[in-house]
């Protein structure tokens, strides 16, 4: 079955520096990847997401990029701010009858003032 | 309502009880899912719904776990003879129509079985 692999498992920068999240997955048939930002106590919140037909998708201050060749995908935050500050979760939907959602293991990022 | 709405939002339980976990989707969606998130982990896929069947239900543990959806929209999540390992987040997420679209999540039940 799918697997999906994220790094880094945490991740501290300054206010105002770039965030990068890395994902990859395994298997090919896969077509969807959304992203998800976890606050403490909270349900996950997609954030953004990317179908395997497009290689880079944006919104404001959040890109994400997708390389089907090689079975990754990032996430992208530029020009951070404290309030970014959460647990991010990538994900890759399964084909064939499921559409179940397998998700990475989460990144920690703290965005310092 | 606006999203998708769990309760309890917390649940306490003595080992060997039985719980029942709800979700109310959001209005209109086909497909729910439940999930099951441990601390410092991803949410982990348990069972999926397609509209009143569970379209795969591979990620439940063992036959303890039960979910229904009688009637396409509230689901819920059944637990018997519950054991310390159960202790989680049971996270339910709806989506329009499952593939390739966007799937929202509750805020989640903290079940600690103590």
């Amino acid at each position: 079955g799918e697997n999906v692999e994220q790094h880094p498992s945490t991740l501290s920068v300054q206010e105002g520096d770039s965030a990068v999240i890395k994902c990859t997955y395994s298997d090919s048939a896969s077509n969807y990847f959304p992203w998800y930002k976890q606050e403490l106590g909270k349900g996950p919140q997609l954030i953004i997401d990317i179908r395997s037909n497009v290689g880079e998708k944006k919104d404001q201050r959040i890109a994400v990029t997708l390389n089907k060749t090689a079975k990754h995908f990032s996430l992208h935050i530029t020009e951070t701010q404290p309030e970014d500050s959460a647990v991010y979760f990538c994900a890759a939907q399964t084909q064939g009858g499921s559409e179940k959602l397998v998700f990475g293991k989460g990144t920690k990022l703290t965005v310092n003032p | 309502g606006a999203g998708v709405s769990q309760t309890p939002s917390n649940k306490v339980t003595e080992k060997g009880k039985y719980v029942e976990l709800r979700c109310d989707p959001i209005s209109g969606h086909t497909a729910l899912y439940w999930y099951r998130q441990s601390l410092g982990q991803g949410p982990e896929f348990l069972i999926y719904f397609q509209g009143t069947g569970a379209a795969d239900d591979s990620g439940l543990p063992n036959d303890r776990f039960f979910a229904v959806r009688p009637e396409g929209s509230v689901s819920t999540l059944k637990i018997q003879r519950t054991e310390r390992g159960d202790s989680a987040v049971y996270l339910c997420a709806s989506s329009l129509a499952g593939q390739n679209t966007e799937a929202f999540f509750g805020q989640g039940t903290r079940l600690t079985v103590v």
